[in-house]
């Protein structure tokens, strides 16, 4: 199976702060990677998909880039909303895996 | 839009069978997609179960599929996961997702989640 690695596991920031989020794969995956936002008893919410594309309806301050085993997601400028876990997932190859989250929280 | 939502019994017996139902709003299943379930053990991250097509068309994760089994009832728009023999580590939120497969994959939209304990 294919592991993918976050880091942070958890960061602070406030309102207005750009964050950058890490996923590492354990292998190549070219660009097959998505990043998905968890909010507490919410629905995950696909943010981008094949690493660098805005889902439809999602804010422009969320951006995703990488290629092969390192991806990045960046928060331009944070907003209360956006306080939640975000996760990446591969699919490249099944099994499909996720990373383990990051944990945004309010500095 | 489209919308999910899980349901089923919140707590299982170890040994016993644990099942879920996804009912599908918005869009009829029978017309096209994948449907999949995704589980996040408490403090975990996500684990992929297992993906269905319309047509009842099966893909499973290698560590769960001697365990499970999803089905669809278009009849009633709704897509089902039935896990065997589960013991205290399938304790987890189970998600139900339309799963979009192109050249890339992804979920998109997601059910709610729900509970499931196995605990005597």
């Amino acid at each position: 199976d294919i592991q993918m690695t976050q880091s942070p596991s958890s960061l602070s920031a406030s309102v207005g702060d750009r964050v950058t989020i890490t996923c590492r794969a354990s292998q190549s995956i070219s660009n097959y990677l998505n990043w998905y936002q968890q909010k507490p008893g919410k629905a995950p919410k696909l943010l981008i998909y094949a690493a660098s594309s805005l889902q439809s309806g999602v804010p422009s301050r969320f951006s995703g880039s990488g290629s092969g085993t390192d991806f990045t997601l960046i928060i331009s400028s944070l907003q209360p909303e956006d306080f939640a876990t975000y996760c990446c997932q591969q699919n490249y190859g099944t099994p499909w895996t996720f990373g383990q989250g990051t944990k945004v929280e309010i500095k | 839009q489209v919308q999910l939502q899980e349901s089923g019994p919140g707590l299982v017996k170890p040994s016993e069978t644990l099942s879920l139902t996804c009912t599908v709003s918005g869009y009829s299943i029978s017309s096209d997609y994948y449907w999949g379930w995704i589980r996040q053990p408490p403090g975990k991250g996500l684990e992929w179960i297992g993906t269905i097509y319309h047509s009842g068309s099966t893909y499973y994760n290698p560590s769960l599929k001697s365990r499970v089994t999803i089905s669809v009832d278009t009849s009633k728009n709704q897509f089902s996961l039935r896990l065997t023999s589960v013991t205290a580590a399938d304790t987890a939120v189970y998600y139900c997702a339309r799963h979009i497969i192109t050249q890339y994959n992804w979920f998109d939209p997601w059910g709610q989640g729900t509970l499931v304990t196995v605990s005597s």
